[in-house]
């Protein structure tokens, strides 16, 4: 089974921007793995951010975006707010399979 | 409205069998998958496996595979997760979320306690 990676913790300062990035152990990263990105806060169900690399939900606030970059999954937020602190988790598709990243603990200080 | 409620936490022995359930409402439960993710205390989300209740076809993740196994009743739009003989391990929350949009659809979860 592929093994998908995250950075384990990242930290922003408030207004600021970051990237986060998820990174396939069978390489590069494409628009065929369908990148989600999922934002879990404590005690809470993970929700939805972006799927298929870069559509938003609904409900996703427009700081944050995804993209593919360097041969990863990405996910930016520009203009951190403190409500954005969380763990983030990036989701691959393998041919059916799909695999969880590890998460990043996001920090907004 | 579309829901998914998920049954209640559970306290059980090791070696007890377990089925929990996901009812889906507001949709029609037979035309979209229904997966399940497992989070251990403390630690990250990892993928178990989907089902398409339309047909029951079932896909597992290799680490779960032969050791869950996940059903459907479609005349009662409820998914399960079901274990033959709990271990220790299996100690975690439990969700169910539908694929449409994104799988923008969850459960609130079930906890599952496993101890002697």
């Amino acid at each position: 089974q592929a093994v998908v990676t995250q950075e384990p913790s990242l930290t922003v300062s408030p207004g600021g921007t970051v990237t986060l990035t998820c990174g396939s152990s069978t390489g590069a990263v494409t628009s065929g793995h369908y990148p989600y990105w999922f934002q879990q806060k404590p005690g809470q169900a993970p929700r939805t951010l972006i799927y298929d690399t870069s559509n938003k939900q609904s409900w996703t606030p427009a700081r944050f975006s995804g993209s593919l970059l360097g041969g990863k999954a990405a996910l930016t937020l520009s203009g951190a707010q403190p409500e954005d602190e969380a763990e983030y988790y990036c989701l691959l598709s393998y041919s059916g399979a799909r695999v969880f990243g590890g998460g990043t603990k996001l920090t907004v200080l | 409205e579309v829901q998914l409620v998920q049954s209640g936490a559970e306290v059980k022995k090791p070696g007890e069998s377990l089925k929990i359930s996901c009812k889906g409402s507001g949709y029609r439960f037979t035309d979209y998958w229904i997966g399940w993710v497992r989070q251990m205390p403390g630690k990250g989300l990892e993928w178990m496996g989907i089902i398409y209740p339309g047909d029951s076809d079932t896909r597992y993740s290799p680490s779960f595979q032969g050791q869950v196994t996940i059903s459907a009743d479609k005349s009662i739009s409820t998914a399960y997760l079901q274990w033959s003989s709990l271990k220790a391990s299996d100690t975690a929350m439990y969700y169910c979320a539908r694929s449409a949009s994104g799988w923008a659809n969850w459960g609130q979860g079930t906890l599952v306690t496993v101890s002697s």
